[in-house]
């Protein structure tokens, strides 16, 4: 298998449970990234994790919480979310530095209820 | 601040119409500009990288041009099947957005046959 694979593709939630979104990237790539995309917004970079380390968008909410255990697999966990975190979560991998678009995976459509 | 302004937010063309998608961009430092194409419920598809002013790349009915401030998505005899949502990115230097990919909010094309 090759390219960018995330799973669930649909997700429905309540805000009470607790679930989490996978991640993962068969190309060799060491950073490895989760964007937000809402209607009529731009996609939100939320998290990047690049040879390892960390580096967030301080405005997320601490309910997402990422975890990315090697450089093939990035998690995304969810919990207590609100109405207005519905959105397609992509999940996305580079090569860090060197100037190449990212591939993206098809995503996860969350709904919270 | 690194910014993305994608124009326009729809455009509805008959097929054979030409037409052009616009992006303006702020950035310090571009290290690369992106198209790509995604259509509902899938992630982003790459479809060009341009690294400066001045640079033209093609693939198949799609053209995109770069200049220093913006850049251009032609679109020659547009079909159908070319009906999607056309994103634009810009990587900046580390300095600004830290590398990492800044989107705008997208065109999306409808073409009718």
């Amino acid at each position: 298998e090759t390219g960018v694979t995330q799973t669930p593709r649909h997700l429905v939630m309540g805000m009470t449970n607790k679930k989490s979104l996978k991640c993962e990237q068969h190309l060799g790539h060491n950073a490895m990234y989760w964007y937000k995309q809402s209607a009529k917004k731009p996609l939100e970079l939320m998290f990047v994790y690049s040879l390892e380390e960390r580096v967030e968008n301080n405005s997320v909410p601490s309910r997402f919480s990422p975890e990315c255990p090697n450089s093939s697999h990035l998690f995304l966990h969810l919990h207590t979310l609100q109405p207005e975190d519905s959105a397609l979560y992509l999940c996305a991998s580079s090569q860090r530095g060197v100037t190449r678009g990212y591939t993206f995976g098809s995503g996860t459509r969350l709904t919270v209820v | 601040e690194d910014q993305v302004t994608q124009s326009p937010e729809a455009l509805r063309l008959q097929e054979g119409e030409s037409s052009s998608l616009n992006c303006s961009y702020t950035v310090s430092g571009l290290r690369g500009l992106f198209w790509y194409r995604q259509d509902p419920g899938k992630g982003p598809e790459f479809l060009f990288t341009l690294y400066s002013a001045g640079e033209e790349k093609e693939k198949e009915r799609l053209k995109a041009t770069l200049t220093k401030k913006e850049s251009f998505l032609h679109i020659t005899a547009p079909k159908p099947e070319d009906s999607a949502t056309y994103l634009c990115a810009v990587q900046g230097g580390y300095g600004g957005s830290q590398g990492n990919l800044i989107f705008g909010k997208g065109t999306k094309l409808s073409v009718k046959p």
